[in-house]
């Protein structure tokens, strides 16, 4: 079956430290997404990527890099200039205008 | 002020009552409507889209658009204890280039159906 995986479900990180979430789909989409969501306030745009080799900044990039080296996978690090990094992450890919289709998550945490 | 705004709730209601959730927006630029639905520590589902103004029916649920008005919403019909989740709005507009499928959320409505 279709669809998009994340990795892990579950994360910790520690205080300065780097740590990478993966995302990885199989239906042919070009485009990929990462949200955060935080309660009470939606999902909001970290980066996003239309084609391989090419990402653009969301609203709210800082402290976070990605990488598009292959149509299939977009995956999203947490560096440590990211101040508040404890949030669930959701990867989204699409083919058009709308209907994107959601991993389910990575839940981090900063211990 | 927040391109989309929804209210959070949370909204409690009773097995079999009608439900209605609605999202305000501000950029007249949007032109695709959507509606998730995200149960617990999962990611969400894509329960209706329309394109433009109208209605849309699919079994319980029905969408409206008010373009003139900024305006939408869901309707659940006959509710179920199945229902209960949070229920997302998103909207994105067809600009083309890097804007082209980027979605704008509204904040979630968390709904809980009793028995």
């Amino acid at each position: 079956d279709g669809g998009i995986t994340q990795s892990p479900k579950y994360l910790f990180r520690k205080e300065g430290q780097n740590v990478t979430l993966s995302c990885e789909q199989n239906l042919n989409h070009d485009a990929m997404y990462w949200y955060r969501q935080d309660p009470g306030q939606g999902l909001r745009l970290i980066y996003y990527s239309q084609i391989v080799n090419d990402f653009q900044k969301g609203d709210i990039a800082e402290g976070y890099s990605v990488s598009r080296e292959k149509k299939e996978s977009f995956p999203l690090t947490v560096t440590s200039a990211q101040k508040n990094p404890t949030a669930f992450y959701l990867c989204a890919s699409t083919k058009g205008a709308y209907g994107y289709t959601f991993g389910s998550g990575t839940r981090l945490t900063v211990v | 002020q927040k391109e989309v705004e929804q209210d959070p709730g949370p909204l409690s209601v009773p097995e079999g009552a009608i439900v209605s959730l609605n999202c305000t927006y501000s950029n007249s630029a949007f032109q695709y409507f959507m509606w998730y639905r995200q149960y617990s520590r999962k990611g969400p589902e894509l329960l209706m889209y329309t394109y433009s103004s109208g209605n849309k029916e699919d079994g319980r649920f029905t969408a409206q658009v008010d373009k003139s008005s900024k305006y939408i919403s869901l309707f659940i019909r006959d509710s179920q204890p199945s229902d209960s989740a949070t229920y997302l709005c998103a909207m994105s507009h067809n600009a083309g280039g890097t804007s082209y499928g980027k979605l704008t959320f509204g904040q979630g409505t968390i709904l809980t159906v009793h028995p």
